[in-house]
């Protein structure tokens, strides 16, 4: 496609829901990043993919979080038991190689 | 630990009026530093910046890293209404060959007619 898209753009769950966030990047773009950005923050590194491989997990912050990238493109964002800590957008990027890479427009989830 | 600091954290300033936003860094494995600006929705981006002393002009906005002191400064000449937004500052890092960007909080920047 010609961006990185990502849905929904908007989530309301309960404390305790579980929620999925989808990030569909540029065709053909190899690395796939998800970043947590709270009211008044700069973005937070979460994770990183290569193609299907998520090389960097350590910015997860907790095992609550989990990503997967299974075929290479499309990824998933998912929070189990979501609390109100989790209340943010979540943004999502993919890059060709290490340069400048490009946003989604984020999902904001908030936890009610 | 990592980490990537911009000021100031918001400016108020008039059309035609210069900006100079900075960001200074801490990061082990240094590649590269990054601009963005972000308005409602997704950062866009503005500059990358690898080598010492060389600056990067677009139209209005230029940049320049300065590698020994360990920052960057992002200028922005004859504001503009459309120039309000937040502007990000990210470093990418490298750690067991895999990179990251680390943000800084952001400068808010908010030109008024």
């Amino acid at each position: 496609g010609a961006g990185v898209s990502q849905s929904p753009r908007y989530k309301v769950a309960k404390r305790g829901q579980d929620v999925a966030l989808r990030c569909d990047p540029i065709s053909g773009h190899v690395s796939l990043f998800w970043y947590q950005q709270a009211l008044g923050q700069g973005p937070e590194f979460l994770t990183y993919f290569q193609n299907e491989a998520q090389l960097d997990k350590s910015g997860l912050p907790s095992d609550r979080f989990f990503a997967e990238r299974p075929e290479g493109s499309v990824s998933t964002l998912k929070i189990q038991r979501t609390q109100q800590e989790d209340s943010a957008v979540y943004l999502c990027a993919s890059s060709l190689v290490s340069y400048g890479y490009t946003f989604g427009s984020g999902t904001r989830l908030t936890i009610v | 630990e990592d980490k990537v600091v911009q000021s100031p954290l918001s400016l108020v300033v008039h059309e035609g009026d210069t900006v100079t936003l900075n960001c200074s860094y801490e990061v082990t494995n240094f590649r590269s530093l990054l601009w963005y600006k972000q308005e409602k929705k997704a950062p866009t981006f503005l500059f990358m910046l690898t080598s010492s002393g060389i600056e990067k002009k677009s139209g209005r906005l230029s940049s320049i890293l300065d590698k020994k002191e360990l920052f960057s400064i992002l200028n922005i000449t004859a504001t503009q209404t459309g120039d309000s937004a937040i502007y990000l500052c990210a470093v990418e890092a490298t750690t067991s060959g895999t990179y990251k960007y680390i943000f800084g909080t952001g400068t808010r920047l908010k030109v008024l007619a």
